[in-house]
């Protein structure tokens, strides 16, 4: 099974902070990555699918990128509604469905 | 607008079995892999179990193999999640998922 290793599990960062958070898989996996943010009590929403692109309604300072087996998603200038935590997901090899570990955006 | 709405979790003892339910709207349900995916509060997304659009290819996270049965019947735009033997350490919020969209979850919880 293809195993996703995102780093780091957690980061503090103030408001207009650039915050990167990478995504590497244990072997080669295209372009089906996805990001997905999700508050707590909430269901995780998607941002980013197939690397890169931002899905409906998703302000553009998220943006992602990458190929193969390392991925990155940044968010270019941190907003308070930011503060959550993310995870990146590969769908090239089901099954499974693989997740990352999560990354903790909180505020400094 | 997509939807997904999750059903049928709910308390129940060990060993006991849980059947969940997942309503699927605005997209064609019989076009998409779908899947069901777990979250103890506080901690990370698990995938459980998945299905082909046509059933042709299932799999399920080795936690939970020969335990829960995932199933679907596109003329209804439903999928189910058969869940047998249950244990203490399925208790979790249970997601339905296509890629990209997400149900708000129904609460498992096992104990005595």
């Amino acid at each position: 099974d293809i195993q996703l290793t995102q780093s780091p599990s957690s980061l503090s960062a103030s408001v207009g902070d650039r915050v990167r958070i990478t995504c590497q898989a244990s072997q080669d996996i295209s372009k089906y990555l996805n990001w997905y943010q999700q508050k707590p009590g909430k269901a995780p929403k998607l941002l980013i699918y197939d690397t890169s692109n931002l899905a409906r309604g998703v302000p553009s300072r998220f943006s992602g990128s990458g190929s193969g087996t390392d991925f990155s998603f940044t968010i270019s200038s941190l907003q308070p509604e930011d503060f959550a935590t993310y995870y990146c997901q590969q769908y090239d090899n089901f099954p499974p469905l693989t997740f990352g570990g999560g990354t903790k955006i909180e505020i400094k | 607008e997509v939807q997904l709405v999750e059903s049928g979790g709910g308390l129940v003892l060990p060993g006991r079995s849980l059947r969940l339910s997942c309503a699927a709207s605005g997209f064609i349900f019989g076009d998409y892999a779908m899947h069901w995916v777990r979250q103890v509060p506080g901690k990370g997304l698990e995938w459980v179990s998945g299905i082909t659009w046509n059933s042709d290819s299932i799999g399920y996270a080795d936690s939970v193999k020969g335990r829960f049965t995932i199933s679907r019947d596109n003329a209804k735009n439903s999928l189910y999640l058969q869940m047998d033997s249950l244990r203490a350490e399925d208790t979790a919020l249970y997601y339905c998922a296509k890629v990209g969209a997400w149900g708000q979850g129904t609460m498992v919880t096992v104990s005595s």
